[in-house]
């Protein structure tokens, strides 16, 4: 079973739409998590930390389930620039003994 | 400024030759890290350092050879390159204590082809 599991779309929303991503992993001992956001040909970049209670940033909301091992990345009413790669990352040591474990990503395209 | 910055950001070379990717970080991040990402868009972990220290070394061949001359820099000297090697790299810090909210801080990657 891969560490961290995720849809890979593609994901093709209309403008305005509600999409959904969902992620699993396998390390229980996972100390922290992440959806990240990769655009074309660029580096990843911190979309949010996922908290147990849940969290939201805007029209984005992450979700934890520690028990079911399930991240998940609600976004609102879709613009054009969420258009990109959404990776669930999986930190299973924590802090400085880290190492940040990747999906392979779910890539959105959110058309007018 | 930018948080960490890798050169070159484009490495075309062939089969054999030895090449070097520099990295640096002005966040004053005591750990750094090398990512690879591969052409089906995998990003996996290479080497981790802690204060120029080597912490994680995966699978990597020996041919990979990280350097860290201090806490700010973190290069990798790759030698007698293969076709295989063909990948994006890219750096990244983070500091701890702050990793859980932060995560890591990426460059812009480097591009390596090998003809």
């Amino acid at each position: 079973r891969k560490e961290v599991e995720q849809d890979p779309g593609p994901f093709n929303v209309p403008e305005g739409a509600t999409v959904a991503f969902n992620c699993t992993y396998s390390n229980s001992a996972s100390q922290s998590f992440f959806w990240y956001r990769q655009d074309c040909r660029k580096e990843p970049k911190l979309l949010m930390s996922v908290y147990s209670s849940g969290n939201e940033d805007g029209r984005f909301t992450a979700q934890l389930n520690r028990a079911s091992q399930y991240i998940s990345l609600l976004i609102r009413d879709s613009k054009l620039s969420d258009s990109a790669t959404y990776l669930c990352v999986v930190n299973i040591y924590g802090g400085s003994q880290g190492n940040l474990i990747f999906g392979k990503g779910t890539k959105l395209s959110v058309k007018p | 400024d930018t948080a960490v910055s890798q050169t070159p950001k484009y490495l075309v070379t062939q089969m054999g030759n030895d090449k070097s990717i520099k990295c640096e970080q002005n966040l004053g991040h005591d750990t750094m890290y090398w990512y690879k990402q591969d052409s089906k868009k995998f990003l996996k972990i290479m080497f981790s350092y802690n204060n120029k220290e080597l912490i994680i070394n995966e699978t990597v061949p020996n041919r990979f050879s990280p350097k860290s001359p201090d806490k700010a820099h973190l290069n990798l000297h790759i030698n007698s390159l293969e076709l295989g090697d063909s990948a994006v790299y890219f750096c990244a810090s983070s500091q701890p204590g702050t990793t859980e909210v932060y995560g890591y801080t990426f460059g812009s990657g480097t591009r390596l082809t090998v003809v």
